[in-house]
């Protein structure tokens, strides 16, 4: 069982490259988000995709966008890093209504 | 204040004894409740979901109290492999995606 995938698992960018870190989930959910973690900060809601086709802003969403480009995958990209994006980010699925989330293993991203 | 909240710890805890710590969140409307289990650096998982009044899981045990809204854990005979971060998440049911609410943790060392 893959559950949810994220690539690449670490990323060194400097100050003002692009990347997009990708998710895939095999379980079929109907949402997804995007958390990153900060030491000290716990985890904090960048973007979601509650269904196929719709995307909203989480906690933090300034400096990143998302698309949901199917029912199993959705992408998170920084346009223009910042040092202040170094974080480690989080994939996560959830299936039904009320149902807990799943994790995908993580993206640690160092922006120099 | 935040939404949900936690004691950050760390609980230090002698292999064998009882922990227990809370978790007390603001929004009444939060339906249902999740424990997750965090190592360091390592992607959350899935402990204990609480949808009415509590779970009980081995050694783990979860109560929600919606009158004084907090939702405790308590982990029994406590083994060195239980030393982690525990997070509380609390979630709201919304037509436009379930929102989620992380704390910010409550870390646990075990001690021989």
């Amino acid at each position: 069982n893959a559950g949810v995938t994220q690539t690449p698992k670490f990323q060194v960018l400097k100050t003002g490259q692009s990347m997009t870190l990708q998710c895939a989930q095999d379980m079929n959910h109907n949402s997804m988000y995007w958390y990153r973690q900060d030491p000290g900060m716990g985890l904090r809601l960048i973007y979601y995709s509650a269904s196929e086709g719709t995307t909203d802003k989480g906690e933090v969403p300034n400096g990143y966008n998302v698309s949901r480009l199917n029912k199993r995958e959705f992408s998170l990209r920084l346009e223009s890093a910042a040092p202040s994006q170094t974080s480690v980010y989080f994939c996560a699925s959830s299936g039904y209504r009320d149902s807990p989330l799943h994790f995908g293993n993580g993206t640690r991203l160092t922006v120099t | 204040r935040k939404e949900v909240e936690q004691d950050p710890g760390p609980f230090n805890v002698p292999e064998g004894a009882t922990v227990a710590f809370n978790c007390t969140y603001s929004n009444s409307a939060s339906q249902s409740f999740f424990w997750y289990r965090q190592d360091c650096r390592k992607e959350p998982k899935l402990l204990m979901s609480v949808y009415s009044s509590g779970n009980e899981d081995g050694r783990f045990t979860a109560q929600l109290n919606r009158a004084s809204q907090y939702i405790s854990l308590l982990i029994r005979d406590s083994k060195l492999s239980d030393s982690a971060t525990y997070l509380c998440v609390g979630t709201m049911i919304k037509a436009a995606g379930n929102k989620l609410t992380f704390g910010g943790g409550t870390r646990v060392l075990v001690k021989p």
